[in-house]
């Protein structure tokens, strides 16, 4: 089955700055990458996602970045705010969802 | 659109007690999904289904039973409640399962003791 890594654990980034977290995947046959961004004590909220057949794609301050060749994606945060403060999932996958293990991304103010 | 609703919010069950969580969505969404979130770490997958009258196993089954008699509903039932099943338990759905966003419930916090 598919194996999602997802680094670092913790990311603690100064107001304004940008943040950036990286997943890897196993399985060649994944071909949907979203990212959620889940506050506490709510439910995960996709953020952004991004489909095999494309290299790259932003959204106002995110962005994500997908190589299928090295099998990783990652996620971009620019001018980041402290409400962007939150534990970040990346998943893998086709019918299912493989889930990395999360990101606690923390704005310092 | 409610979205998708979760039943109960809270529960605490005793080692040994079974029970059925409750899932619902009105979007007319074809795939369902139940993940478990244990505390700190990512979601886990227990069972999908495609569509009514069909579910399939994900990573993490044992223990628990879905069906899928409508398209707006996806219980999951626990029999035999154990200490390890203590989790917060997320219910989702999406219009395809490929490539397809999922939509969050808000979740299920229980309490095996």
């Amino acid at each position: 089955g598919e194996n999602v890594e997802q680094h670092p654990s913790t990311l603690s980034v100064q107001e304004g700055d940008s943040a950036v977290i990286k997943c890897t995947y196993s399985d060649s046959a994944s071909n949907y990458f979203p990212w959620y961004k889940q506050e506490l004590g709510k439910r995960p909220q996709l953020i952004i996602d991004i489909r095999s057949n494309v290299g790259e794609k932003k959204d106002q301050r995110i962005a994500v970045t997908l190589n299928k060749t090295a099998k990783h994606f990652s996620l971009h945060i620019t001018e980041t705010q402290p409400e962007d403060s939150a534990v970040y999932f990346c998943a893998a996958g086709t019918r299912q969802l493989t889930f990395g293990s999360g990101t606690q991304l923390t704005v310092l103010p | 659109n409610a979205g998708v609703t979760q039943t109960p919010k809270f529960r605490i069950l005793k080692i040994g007690q079974s029970m059925t969580l409750q899932c619902a969505q009105d979007m007319n969404h074809n795939y369902m999904y139940w993940y478990r979130q244990d505390p700190g770490m990512g979601l886990k997958l227990i069972y999908y289904s495609v569509g009514a009258g069909i579910t399939d196993k994900g990573e993490v089954p044992n223990g628990y039973n879905v069906s899928r008699s409508t398209t707006e509903d996806f219980p999951l039932r626990l029999e035999l409640a154990a200490p390890s099943q203590t989790s917060v338990y997320f219910c989702a759905s999406s219009y395809t399962g490929d490539r397809g966003e999922q939509y969050f419930g808000p979740g299920t916090r229980l309490t095996v003791t």
